[in-house]
């Protein structure tokens, strides 16, 4: 069965530092995609990023980057220098290829909020 | 290109009145799926179409809810009677074939009094 946990329910950093958002998924397939949205105050669901499980490459987007371990079945996500305009909702999500469906899973989310 | 389009943005609805949402998927994107988000048990699926067709409706909660999707620009998930419990923020997404992003709607945030 699929699961994505992010044990980080809440954050708080001070704005300029760093913080890395864990992600944690099980799945049977081998193929797969995994997702990062973010979900600001306003309530919309943005799409950041997805992955497919077949490319390991760690991927860096302006104050954004993300690593991708098979090994440990983890795609985490970093925000380096952080702004309080990334105060918000981050939900990583996993979609198994196999069912030829393209649903989403959700994990329960981690909510970041950065003091100025 | 216009985004996944939700409407209405908010309702506010007396018990045992009837709701209906809507949802406009991105043109072109063939799967669309219907969420609900509650602070209880966060993002679900509810339904799922494809090509205008329900093909998992096992997230359904119960035969108050019904989806339809007459066309491939226009979806509806309606509640009839609502009820309380039901308040939450329903996202409609789509996605394409060739995509596998699913793109998600404004959301609409239903409060059932």
């Amino acid at each position: 069965a699929q699961k994505v946990t992010q044990a980080q329910t809440e954050i708080s950093v001070v704005e300029k530092e760093d913080v890395t958002l864990d992600c944690v998924y099980e799945t049977r397939d081998t193929t797969y995609y995994l997702f990062w949205y973010k979900q600001p105050p306003s309530g919309e669901l943005v799409f950041l990023i997805r992955r497919n499980s077949f490319d390991e490459q760690n991927e860096i987007s302006g104050r954004y980057s993300w690593n991708f371990q098979k090994s440990t079945s983890s795609f985490n996500f970093t925000i380096t220098a952080s702004q309080v305009v990334d105060s918000a909702v981050y939900f990583c999500a996993l979609s198994e290829v196999g069912t030829g469906a393209n649903n989403l899973f959700f994990g329960t989310g981690t909510r970041l909020t950065v003091i100025p | 290109d216009a985004g996944v389009i939700q409407s209405p943005r908010h309702e506010v609805t007396e018990m045992g009145q009837e709701v209906t949402l809507r949802c406009k998927p991105i043109s072109g994107h063939d799967y669309l799926f219907w969420y609900r988000q509650t602070m209880m048990r966060g993002l679900e699926l509810l339904i799922y179409f494809n090509n205008n067709v329900p093909i998992d409706d096992s997230g359904m909660p119960e035969d108050r809810f019904s989806a339809k999707m007459p066309n491939a620009s226009f979806s509806t998930l309606k509640i009839q009677p609502s009820e309380p419990r039901d308040s939450a923020v329903y996202f409609c997404a789509s996605t394409g074939q060739y995509t596998d992003t699913q793109y998600f709607g404004p959301g609409t945030r239903l409060t059932v009094l």
